[in-house]
């Protein structure tokens, strides 16, 4: 049962437009949302989170906005780069608990 | 800080041998965690420590795998016997002490062992 949710594999944006990127979950316990980024051959990193207190963090070029009445999160990339080009997971976390849900990626592609 | 340390990068080997996967944690760091990677199912969680002590294993698939982690500095996952369903890429990520209970849940991985069993 995934609990987390990445619902497009992958996504085409042209360079300098918005990227939208997005995840569902279905466990209503999830109060902590991350976002990480991961490159072929490397591990994924840390790349923004949210707490459930909050509808929006923004970092820069990156912003996550959480609507917990749908359950759904999604990061927004203004302006979008060429070095976006990743696999994006999002992951969700309950009460503190120490273990993370990962969704299954989405490939961003930015086209020059 | 060389980050997580993780060997070997890339592992082939035939069903039925036994594979062991090796971790170096961030020196400092009280958790580690063992992730797989598949198409299908994204990250999983297989298991992970707290201050070398296993506290949830609930996501090792069989009893074909099992982790220890003998010191602060070093962890193992072993698959025996190997079969071609293990294929995929395995993480070790550690993360240190929550300061406080908000302190960022962040996780820092390591870049990944690629495993194909044939």
């Amino acid at each position: 049962d995934q609990q987390v949710k990445q619902n497009s594999p992958s996504l085409s944006v042209q360079e300098g437009r918005i990227s939208i990127l997005n995840c569902d979950y279905t466990n209503s316990m999830f109060d902590y949302f991350l976002w990480y980024k991961k490159y072929p051959a490397e591990g994924p990193t840390f790349l923004i989170s949210i707490s459930s207190i909050k509808d929006k963090n923004e970092d820069g070029r990156f912003t996550v906005f959480l609507n917990k009445s749908a359950k759904h999160l999604s990061l927004h990339i203004v302006p979008s780069q060429p070095g976006d080009s990743a696999v994006y997971f999002c992951a969700a976390s309950a009460g503190g608990n120490e273990k993370l849900t990962f969704g299954t990626g989405t490939r961003l592609t930015i086209i020059p | 800080d060389a980050g997580v340390i993780q060997s070997p990068r890339h592992e082939v080997t035939e069903m039925g041998q036994e594979v062991t996967l090796r971790c170096k944690p961030i020196s400092g760091h009280d958790y580690l965690f063992w992730y797989r990677q598949t198409m299908m199912r994204g990250l999983e969680l297989l298991i992970y420590f707290n201050n070398n002590v296993p506290i949830d294993d609930s996501g090792m698939p069989e009893d074909r795998f099992s982790a220890k982690m003998p010191n602060a500095s070093f962890s193992t996952l072993k698959i025996q016997p190997s079969e071609p369903r293990d294929s995929a890429v395995y993480f070790c990520a550690s993360r240190p002490r929550r300061r406080s209970s908000r302190d960022t849940d962040t996780q820092y991985f390591g870049p990944g062992t690629r495993l194909t069993v044939l």
